[in-house]
């Protein structure tokens, strides 16, 4: 089973909504990412969680915030967004063990639009 | 400076017409390229991981092949349904992180 769930499908929000994604892997895998997709775009790496520990991309602005409850759960906090912050957000997991591979495997998406 | 080039930007085949995707990298050191399939509003598919030079894999009317500087993806005799964008993906070996660096996409066009 090589599936990553992502929650919601759809999400529509103000600017000064506070929401959040959500991400699950079963697959036992100790990294987990979120990206940001916009339109004709390759996805743009925002967080990393290896082995429960965060990496950043120094240029993601501070109103998205990640957690990473366990290493099957990963959200993303949103707060106070902006209407360019509107995109496709995924969600991605690796192995990431000694030895083994180090593909990602993506989930579904979540569509964001801030109004 | 690492780099990852895709090429051509977008690609229109007829049905049965093969042909090949470029992903050309620069890197100081390669831990492995990955190819990945997307549709439209939907996440990435994974497709193939390469670690060595000269190392091949195939999948139905797909074939991933990988030098030095570059990696193909080969579409053999394709149909509709292989209409998609195709992203690779590099993996240096600095990063402790599993931190991929996208190449901008080929979108491929396959009609009947």
């Amino acid at each position: 089973d090589t599936e990553v769930t992502q929650t919601p499908k759809h999400l529509v929000m103000g600017m000064t909504n506070k929401k959040s994604l959500k991400c699950e892997q079963h697959m036992g895998h100790r990294a987990m990412y979120w990206y940001k997709q916009k339109a004709k775009k390759p996805p743009e790496l925002m967080f990393v969680y290896s082995y429960e520990k965060l990496s950043i991309n120094e240029s993601v602005p501070s109103r998205f915030s990640p957690e990473c409850p366990n290493s099957s759960l990963l959200n993303l906090h949103l707060h106070a967004l902006q209407p360019e912050d509107s995109a496709l957000y995924l969600c991605a997991s690796s192995p990431r063990t000694s030895g083994g591979t180090d593909e990602q495997f993506f989930g579904p998406g979540t569509r964001l639009t801030v109004l | 400076e690492d780099q990852v080039t895709q090429s051509p930007e977008a690609l229109r085949l007829q049905e049965g017409e093969s042909s090949s995707l470029n992903c050309s990298y620069t890197v100081s050191g390669l831990r492995g390229l990955f190819w990945y399939r997307q549709d439209p509003g939907k996440g990435p598919e994974f497709l193939f991981t390469l670690y060595s030079a000269g190392e091949e894999k195939e999948k139905e009317r797909l074939k991933a092949t990988l030098t030095k500087k570059e990696s193909f993806l080969h579409i053999t005799a394709p149909k509709p349904e292989d209409s998609a964008t195709y992203l690779c993906a590099i993996l240096t070996l600095t990063d402790s992180w599993g931190k991929f660096q996208f190449g901008a996409g080929t979108q491929v066009v396959v009609t009947p």
